[in-house]
């Protein structure tokens, strides 16, 4: 069963632009994370939110959880053609912490 | 470099035919995963381990099994593969919880099955 959903499926900006994908969820979560997949490599870890923390930023990303909607989002600033990928969003919810679920990812392009 | 090693990276089969894809972590996390990822779609679990010695069933187990050989291996069996297991799988490690902080991925084994 699918707990993480991201919209939009797919997203097409300009370089410089500012992107925000967004994932809902349905069940009460431990902590929330968002990754990144360039074309046919691995997943990479950006950034985890604990359930009980509202905003987190690292270096151009920015993201908000609010619980009460059983929402996320990722923003991106000043996005560049290196930014191009898909990002997923994947949920703990504590019965096995640890084991998350993943949603089917944002398809990021950033046209230069 | 620290990380999660996959091995194959790519792999035919045919139908009927058995394989192990083998995956190795130097982390020194405790948990390991095997997902799958189909076409244009998100990761699904196949197997966890959430500690040495102890294995169990993901979202889509059937036609697959496990060993979790020590801490640092977690190998994934396909004892008679079928064309539905044509897909991307990816092994993860990650930390105990408390001090999970995410997961760390293997850049993954294709695998098609004819």
């Amino acid at each position: 069963s699918q707990q993480g959903e991201e919209d939009p499926q797919a997203l097409s900006i300009q370089e410089g632009e500012n992107a925000t994908m967004n994932c809902s969820y349905k069940t009460s979560i431990n902590n929330l994370q968002w990754y990144r997949q360039n074309s046919g490599r691995g997943l990479v870890h950006l950034i985890l939110i604990r359930s009980n923390e509202r905003e987190k930023h690292s270096g151009r990303l920015r993201v908000t959880l609010d619980t009460s909607k059983k929402s996320s989002s990722l923003l991106i600033t000043a996005s560049r053609a290196a930014d191009t990928a898909s990002y997923f969003c994947a949920t703990d919810a504590g019965t096995n912490a640890g084991k998350s679920t993943f949603g089917d990812g944002t398809t990021l392009t950033v046209k230069p | 470099n620290a990380g999660v090693t996959q091995t194959p990276k790519f792999q035919v089969l045919k139908t009927g035919q058995s394989m192990t894809l083998q995956c190795a972590q130097d982390m020194n996390h405790n948990s390991m995963y095997w997902y799958r990822q189909d076409p244009g779609m998100g990761l699904r679990l196949i197997y966890y381990s959430a500690s040495e010695g102890t294995t169990d069933k993901g979202e889509v187990p059937n036609g697959y099994n496990v060993s979790r050989l020590n801490k640092r291996e977690f190998s994934l069996r396909l004892e008679s593969a079928a064309p539905s297991q044509t897909s991307v799988y990816f092994c993860a490690s990650s930390a105990l919880p408390g001090q999970y902080s995410g997961y760390t991925f293997g850049s993954g084994t294709r695998l098609t099955v004819v």
